[in-house]
């Protein structure tokens, strides 16, 4: 088992460019959540699908952020357009019932 | 919804000493505790966890406490290493869900002194 897959490692991007983050889950997880970690705010949740549907994106900052899940294997985060304030460590996590949360690897994302 | 509050924010200790770490969360609902260790640079991975029929769990050198009652949750690390020096995160969830939707406290650096 691979654990959870996310693309890519680090991205460095200009203001007002469009960036797409990617998690592959653990498969047979049924679970995901997308996760910011910055100094200031620590590891907020901003959205979570349960069987590919999306439960709750009340976490998610603006509408610049969208996240889909087309498949129980694949996932997107994007930011349309970005800004610097957007910097952070992006983190994937992935679960099934009772079993525990794995995190992926996170994106560092740099918007200068 | 819950709230996670986690203290202290930082911990320095020597070698061979003990480290507690407490949580409180304000959601009675909540039965899934976990603790996440993360180093710096890499992801958060879990260490150990308890739920809520279970007031204590403990792994080598870890244990786990849970309070229901108060609401409040502890990590205590015994005879500390180097190696333990990473910000720990405790976590809660209601898991009525029927996945686990964790809320996480801010975390604590700790720092292990040779």
């Amino acid at each position: 088992d691979a654990g959870v897959i996310q693309s890519p490692r680090h991205e460095v991007t200009e203001m007002g460019q469009e960036v797409t983050l990617r998690c592959k889950p653990i498969s047979g997880h049924n679970s995901l959540f997308w996760y910011r970690q910055t100094m200031m705010r620590g590891l907020e949740l901003l959205i979570y699908f349960n069987n590919n549907v999306p439960i709750d994106d009340s976490g998610m900052p603006e509408d610049r952020f969208s996240a889909k899940m087309p498949n129980a294997s694949f996932s997107t985060l994007k930011i349309q357009p970005s800004e610097p304030r957007d910097s952070a460590v992006y983190f994937c996590a992935s679960t099934s019932g009772p079993s525990r949360n794995q995190f992926g690897q996170g994106t560092r994302l740099t918007v200068v | 919804g819950e709230n996670v509050e986690q203290h202290p924010s930082t911990l320095s200790v020597q070698e061979g000493d003990s480290a507690v770490i407490k949580c409180t969360y304000s959601d009675s609902a909540s039965n899934y505790f976990p603790w996440y260790k993360q180093e710096l640079g890499k992801r958060p991975q879990l260490i150990i966890d308890i739920r809520s029929n279970v007031g204590e769990k403990k792994d080598q050198r870890i244990a786990v406490t849970l309070n229901k009652t108060a609401k409040h949750f502890s990590l205590h690390i015994t005879e500390t290493q180097p190696e333990d020096s990473a910000v720990y995160f405790c976590a809660a969830s209601s898991g009525d869900t029927g996945f686990q939707k964790l809320v996480f406290g801010t975390g604590t650096r700790l720092l292990v002194s040779p």
